[in-house]
């Protein structure tokens, strides 16, 4: 079956470091791939997409490339803000309409001053 | 504003008291989904439904049910709760229409069972 792994957090940076947060799937075919993003008390939004390999997708300075040889797709931003501290979700989709989605555990980000 | 309303959004109840968590969304999405969060185990599947009378199991179904007589409404009802249900609950939708991975979430149900 489908599974998504992420490296386990929280992670804590300083403002202005640069952010990795490191994704790996297992999946059949040719799935797309998803980060959400899940602001304190909200529920999760879509941040960005993939969905062949060698697309990057990017928002709000956040980037993720799908890379079907290492079957990865790590988050990256240069630049991070206290505004970006969030629980970040890796996700998958192989376009089983049943269960559209499966999730990676999260990674919490916590950005200080 | 589009959006999926979840109520209530706290609530602490105790074991075997049945509950319904109400899910609506005004975007006219045939599908809809509930999730459960748990540390370190992301989002789990408990039931989806991808249109009015049509609901089938997710990955974790034991001890809850759906239904779908509205196209906007999606209730997940705990029939007897037991402590292993305390959880953060997500109600998600998505037309079906044209696929782009994109669930809309609700803000989430939080659920204690003492």
């Amino acid at each position: 079956g489908n599974s998504v792994t992420q490296m386990e957090g929280p992670v804590t940076l300083s403002e202005e470091a640069f952010l990795t947060i490191n994704c790996t799937y297992t999946a059949t075919g040719y799935p797309s791939l998803f980060w959400y993003v899940q602001y304190p008390g909200e529920g999760l939004q879509l941040l960005l997409k993939a969905t062949k390999a060698d697309d990057k997708g990017s928002n709000k300075g956040f980037e993720a490339t799908y890379r079907k040889e290492t079957t990865s797709f790590h988050l990256e931003k240069g630049s991070v803000q206290v505004s970006d501290s969030a629980v970040y979700f890796c996700a998958l989709s192989d376009n089983n309409a049943g269960n559209m989605l499966t999730f990676g555990g999260g990674t919490r980000l916590m950005v200080k001053p | 504003e589009a959006q999926v309303t979840q109520n209530p959004r706290y609530l602490i109840t105790v074991t075997g008291k049945k509950l319904t968590v109400t899910c609506s969304q005004n975007m006219n999405h045939e599908y809809m989904s509930w999730y459960r969060q748990d540390p370190g185990l992301g989002l789990r599947q408990i039931y989806y439904s991808m249109n009015v009378e049509v609901t089938d199991k997710g990955d974790v179904p034991e001890g809850y049910k759906v239904s779908r007589k509205e196209k906007r409404n999606f209730p997940l009802i705990l029939e007897s709760p037991s402590p292993n249900q305390t959880s953060l609950y997500f109600c998600a939708s998505t037309p079906t229409g044209v696929y782009t991975g994109e669930l809309f979430f609700g803000e989430g149900s939080r659920l204690t069972v003492l």
